[in-house]
């Protein structure tokens, strides 16, 4: 595809339900970031990959928090046990090789979770 | 750890000059810069890689002092499209990617 897509573009689930959100990067992008954006706030660093290795989960606020990409291409962002305080916009981003270093990040549409 | 930008908000007519600062308490390698409409993702404007560097993207640039662990970014001639929330952002160590506190920019005719 031309840009970064995510789905759904909206979510609405209840509280302690489980739920998968997507990314599929622009081909060719190794590197790949997760986001959280509240409202009125910047987006929050989750999760970077470089390949299908999670180089980096320290920003994921819990192990109710997973993500995968396990060939490399798309992703899914995975919670367990959801509770209203994850409500946000999740973005994804994907970049050039060595990440956002170097390279800008194109970022998709987002996914708008809301937990009631 | 997030960068903090100053000021929070800011009002311009048209054709009017606006600077945005960005400050880190930790060393920059790299300042990066974004503008993100309301209910829109973030698009990127620039990237600094070295202390000193300046940019320039239409009538938006930026600058980087290493040094000071700052970043500004210029809007000269403001126009409409320019409205938005502004962020820098910063890559530490392992690639975590922090944006900053944001700025949000309103032009009006």
């Amino acid at each position: 595809g031309a840009g970064v897509s995510q789905t759904p573009s909206n979510k609405v689930t209840e509280k302690g339900k489980y739920v998968e959100l997507r990314c599929d990067p622009i081909s060719g992008h190794t590197a790949l970031y997760w986001y959280r954006q509240s409202l009125g706030q910047g987006p929050e660093f989750l999760i970077y990959f470089q390949g299908t290795g999670a180089a980096d989960d320290s920003g994921l606020p819990n192990d109710r928090f997973f993500a995968v990409r396990p060939e490399g291409s798309v992703s899914t962002l995975k919670i367990q046990r959801t509770e209203r305080g994850d409500s946000a916009v999740y973005l994804c981003a994907s970049s050039l090789t060595s990440g956002a270093s170097y390279n800008e990040q194109f970022f998709g549409p987002g996914t708008r979770l809301t937990v009631l | 750890q997030q960068p903090v930008q100053s000021p929070q908000a800011v009002i311009l007519r048209e054709g009017e000059d606006a600077v945005i600062n960005c400050s880190s308490s930790k060393a920059l390698y790299s300042v990066h810069w974004y503008r993100q409409k309301h209910g829109e993702a973030p698009v990127f404007l620039m990237i600094l890689l070295k202390g000193g560097e300046q940019k320039g993207h239409e009538k938006i640039s930026a600058s980087f002092n290493e040094k000071k662990q700052q970043s500004s970014l210029y809007l000269t001639a403001s126009q409409l499209s320019y409205s938005g929330t502004y962020f820098c952002g910063t890559v530490l160590p392992g690639n975590q990617f922090y944006f900053g506190t944001g700025t949000s920019l309103t032009v009006i005719p």
